[in-house]
């Protein structure tokens, strides 16, 4: 079965601060997506990537980027000199792809607050 | 192009009652998907409508209804409404067929059950 687990609840940080946001996964499929979204206040989650199983390149947009480890079934977030915006609830989330796509299985969110 | 619209945005319903919810999708987009999200259980899958057929369907009783219209719009219906259902409710909708494709969600609408 699959699983996306998030181990931190919520992160506090100071404005200009890195900060990583972790996710694990287990999934028994070969083929699967992993995706991150963000969460702002207003409710709607916002897509931010998604990356395919055989694409373990780490991929940099801007002040984010991510790294996808398949040897220990992690995907992590990384935000470079995060901004007060930054502020949200950020889901890690999984969809097996072996026998026609999944729904996507969401991790329970990282609240990350960014303090000025 | 308008984003995903979701109706109402906020309802306050009591045990016993009904509620519907509405779905209106990015323009040309045909999948339209559904999630409960609760404090306690996070992000949960309720189902998954293509051209009007549903293609998957989550965990949760046959009180969680839903349907998908010619237009794409969606609804979904719960019945015999419980203070476990009090929720937000969000919809997605994807251009693509597969649910591996770019979800776009709404802002969701927030049920209260008393």
């Amino acid at each position: 079965a699959q699983k996306v687990t998030q181990a931190q609840t919520e992160i506090s940080v100071v404005e200009k601060e890195d900060v990583t946001l972790d996710c694990v996964y287990e999934t028994r499929d070969t083929t699967y997506y992993l995706f991150w979204y963000k969460q702002p206040p207003s409710g709607e989650l916002v897509f931010l990537i998604r990356r395919n199983s055989f694409d373990e390149q780490n991929e940099i947009s801007g002040r984010y980027s991510w790294n996808f480890q398949k040897s220990t079934s992690s995907f992590n977030f990384t935000i470079t000199a995060s901004q007060v915006v930054d502020s949200a609830v950020y889901f890690c989330a999984l969809s097996e792809a072996g026998s026609g796509n999944t729904p996507l299985v969401f991790g329970k969110g990282t609240r990350l607050s960014v303090i000025a | 192009k308008a984003g995903v619209t979701q109706t109402p945005r906020y309802l306050i319903k009591t045990r016993g009652q009904q509620v519907t919810l509405s779905c209106s999708p990015i323009s040309g987009h045909r999948s339209v998907s559904w999630y409960q999200q609760t404090p306690g259980q996070g992000l949960q899958f309720l189902f998954e409508y293509f051209s009007e057929t549903q293609r998957n369907k989550g965990n949760f009783p046959g009180r969680f209804s839903g349907r998908q219209f010619s237009n794409s719009r969606s609804e979904m219906n719960v019945s015999t409404l419980e203070l476990g259902d009090s929720a937000l409710y969000l919809c997605a909708s994807s251009e693509s067929d597969r649910l591996a494709g770019e979800l776009f969600f709404g802002e969701g609408s927030r049920l209260t059950v008393l």
